[in-house]
């Protein structure tokens, strides 16, 4: 079964602060997409990234960097010198590729709030 | 290009009372898919529809239901509204089945 688990339900960091946000994953398939999403007050989602399982390249993009390590089935996001407008929850999720039983929708963890202090 | 939208963007109705929300997707993505937020259960995928068939269907009871049109554009309803379908209700378009996709703001559905 496709499950994502966001353990850290709340984060609250003063400004400049690094800041990891953990996520977990399963899934039977070997091929399958992993994304993050961060959703302001506003309530739209806005994708920040994608990777697909054959790609554990770390990926960097200004502030931020994501660690995926098929290993322990994890796809971590940090944010280096958090900034107030960093604010937001920020969710996990992610999809099997649509053949073989697989519906290929987004399945999402429960999200992390973070809070950024000034 | 303009981004995915949705509308309206709040909506308040009473129990038994029926609901039609629309979304526009990016122009040329032609799957559009649905989702339900709340406090509980979080992000629950509803369907998804691609050139105008619905191609996959989460978890749902058949109160709800969808339909695209030949434009991509897209609709889902909720019949005999109950207090649980409070919920933020998003559509999200991509170019075509299981790529990226790309959310709109959302129609919070109030049930009173």
């Amino acid at each position: 079964a496709q499950k994502v688990t966001q353990a850290q339900t709340e984060i609250s960091v003063v400004e400049k602060e690094d800041v990891t946000l953990d996520c977990v994953y399963e899934t039977r398939d070997t091929t399958y997409y992993l994304f993050w999403y961060k959703q302001p007050p506003s309530g739209e989602l806005v994708f920040l990234i994608r990777r697909n399982s054959f790609d554990e390249q770390n990926e960097i993009s200004g502030r931020y960097s994501w660690n995926f390590q098929k290993s322990t089935s994890s796809f971590n996001f940090t944010i280096t010198a958090s900034q107030v407008v960093d604010s937001a929850v920020y969710f996990c999720a992610l999809s099997e590729l649509p053949y073989g039983g697989s519906q290929g929708n987004l399945i999402f963890g429960k999200g992390t709030k973070l809070s950024v202090k000034p | 290009k303009a981004g995915v939208t949705q509308t309206p963007r709040y909506l308040i109705k009473t129990r038994g009372q029926q609901v039609t929300l629309s979304c526009s997707p990016i122009s040329g993505h032609r799957s559009v898919s649905w989702y339900q937020q709340t406090p509980g259960q979080g992000l629950q995928f509803l369907f998804e529809y691609f050139s105008e068939t619905q191609r996959n269907k989460g978890n749902f009871p058949g109160r709800f239901s969808g339909r695209q049109f030949s434009n991509s554009r897209s609709e889902m309803n909720v019949s005999t509204l109950e207090l649980g379908d409070s919920a933020l209700y998003l559509c999200a378009s991509s170019p075509q089945t299981g790529s990226t996709q790309y959310f709109g703001p959302g129609t919070r559905l109030t049930v009173l």
